[in-house]
């Protein structure tokens, strides 16, 4: 069973149409949530970090949400430059105290 | 301070014959890991330093990979007798020191393609 679910797996938005990724997980003893944006070719780019329940954190169109169970990424009227894989990761104290455990990623494409 | 860096980005080599891969983590970054990512997934465990000392390896490190830390500055990984499977994006992460759950910050990849 995989610890960290992110959905949908691909989400195709019009310039300004606002919507929301998702990402589950299944670990207990969560220590923190990340979320990264990828673009094609390159390394993960640090967006945010959650560590409890109720917390919220903004960047630009950005909004990023968490619940005991999985975490949202709220992109407010987004532009074409925000397509990219946004990916998702746990620190959990149930396994290893170092690792981030990722998720798939949902690719994110924004048409003009 | 211009971040993970990471060299060469791109490596084409022919099966069987043995690459290695260097990553400078950001200054006074005593935490670096090594991550694999293929296409459509993402970025798996491979190891983690703490300064020189290698504290984790992940079970997809098989004995024909080996990573380094020396003077815990910079790493390598080294792949010896590539296989066609070890075809991967190799990415390198680094930590500051301080509270276990702070955000990484990854550098922008090798490319491994085997032949």
């Amino acid at each position: 069973e995989d610890q960290v679910t992110q959905s949908p797996e691909a989400l195709r938005l019009q310039e300004g149409e606002s919507s929301s990724l998702n990402c589950s997980y299944t670990v207990s003893g969560l220590r923190g949530l990340f979320w990264y944006r990828q673009d094609p070719g390159k390394g993960p780019e640090f967006l945010f970090t959650l560590y409890s329940a109720g917390e919220e954190k903004e960047k630009e169109r950005l909004k990023a949400t968490l619940t005991k169970k999985e975490s949202f990424l709220h992109i407010t009227a987004p532009k074409p430059e925000d397509s990219a894989t946004y990916l998702c990761a746990v620190q959990y104290s149930g396994g290893s105290n170092y690792k981030l455990t990722f998720g798939k990623g949902t690719l994110l494409t924004v048409n003009p | 301070d211009t971040g993970v860096s990471q060299d060469p980005r791109h490596k084409i080599t022919k099966r069987g014959q043995n690459v290695t891969f260097r990553c400078d983590p950001i200054s006074e970054h005593n935490r670096l890991y090594w991550y694999r990512q293929t296409l459509g997934q993402g970025p798996e465990f491979l190891t983690y330093f703490q300064n020189e000392a290698q504290l984790e390896k992940s079970r997809l490190l098989s004995d024909r990979f080996s990573a380094e830390r020396p003077k815990g500055s910079f790493s390598t990984l080294e792949i010896q007798r590539t296989e066609q499977g070890d075809s991967a994006m190799y990415l390198c992460a680094s930590r500051a020191p301080g509270a276990m759950n702070t955000e990484a910050f990854f550098g922008q990849g090798t490319r491994l393609t085997v032949v």
